[in-house]
């Protein structure tokens, strides 16, 4: 079973900058892409994008374009979401998962990431 | 676009409970997908293509429908299964987006 672990709780300051990681521990990871899923405080899903592990090809939802930047390392079996300037807005718990490439549906989710983002 | 109802269920232990999820477009080859999400916790896969119960996911969980109009089952509730549970599509153009979700709680 594919495990992902992500990186740790994140408390930030308005307008700082953040990397939040993702590893997959299986081998699975060449045939899916990795998504992130964003989860406001008491709010539902909303689906940010995906990366490709292998080629490093990227899809944003139009709502998080230009708003953060996915990238991965192959090597590491590892995906990363990164905000240049934060807002409050921000706040949220991130869900990194994953997809078939030959599906519609996230099979493995990872326990999350919270980022803070308070002055 | 889905849409899903009601926003919250109330039901007891033993009940049977039926989740609705509409799609604003028809969704191309049943690619419908539900997740549980226990409070605290990241959400878990239970159905995928409509009906297909990923795997773990006890057969009290079912999934149906078609086109534009879904359904999830739980045939009788067990204390683990008060949650909210989320419906999700991959649209035309590629994104996915979630339903709202219902919240299934304790009567």
């Amino acid at each position: 079973e594919e495990q992902l672990e992500q990186s740790g709780a994140e408390v930030k300051k308005p307008g700082e900058s953040v990397k939040i990681s993702c590893k997959g521990s299986g081998d699975r990871l060449t045939d899916h892409w990795i998504g992130w899923v964003r989860q406001s405080p008491g709010k539902g899903l909303e689906w940010m994008g995906m990366i490709y592990l292998g080629n490093s090809n990227t899809r944003y939802s139009p709502s998080f374009q230009g708003q953060v930047t996915f990238s991965a390392d192959k090597s590491l079996t590892t995906a990363y979401m990164q905000w240049t300037s934060l807002k409050a807005s921000d706040t949220a718990m991130y869900y990194c998962v994953t997809l078939p490439v030959s599906e519609r549906h996230f099979d493995f989710w990872g326990q999350g990431t919270l980022v803070t983002v308070t002055s | 676009v889905l849409t899903q109802s009601p926003g919250t269920l109330s039901l007891s232990p033993g009940e049977r409970a039926t989740l609705s999820c509409r799609a604003s477009h028809y969704v191309t080859s049943d690619y419908l997908a539900w997740y549980q999400q226990i409070p605290g916790q990241a959400p878990r896969l239970l159905i995928y293509r409509a009906s297909i119960r990923a795997t773990g996911v006890p057969d009290r969980f079912s999934g149906s429908g078609s086109g534009t109009d879904f359904t999830l089952t739980i045939s009788r509730l067990e204390p683990g299964d008060f949650a909210v549970y989320y419906c999700q599509q991959f649209g035309s153009s590629s994104e996915a987006t979630f339903g709202g979700g219902t919240r299934v709680e304790v009567k």
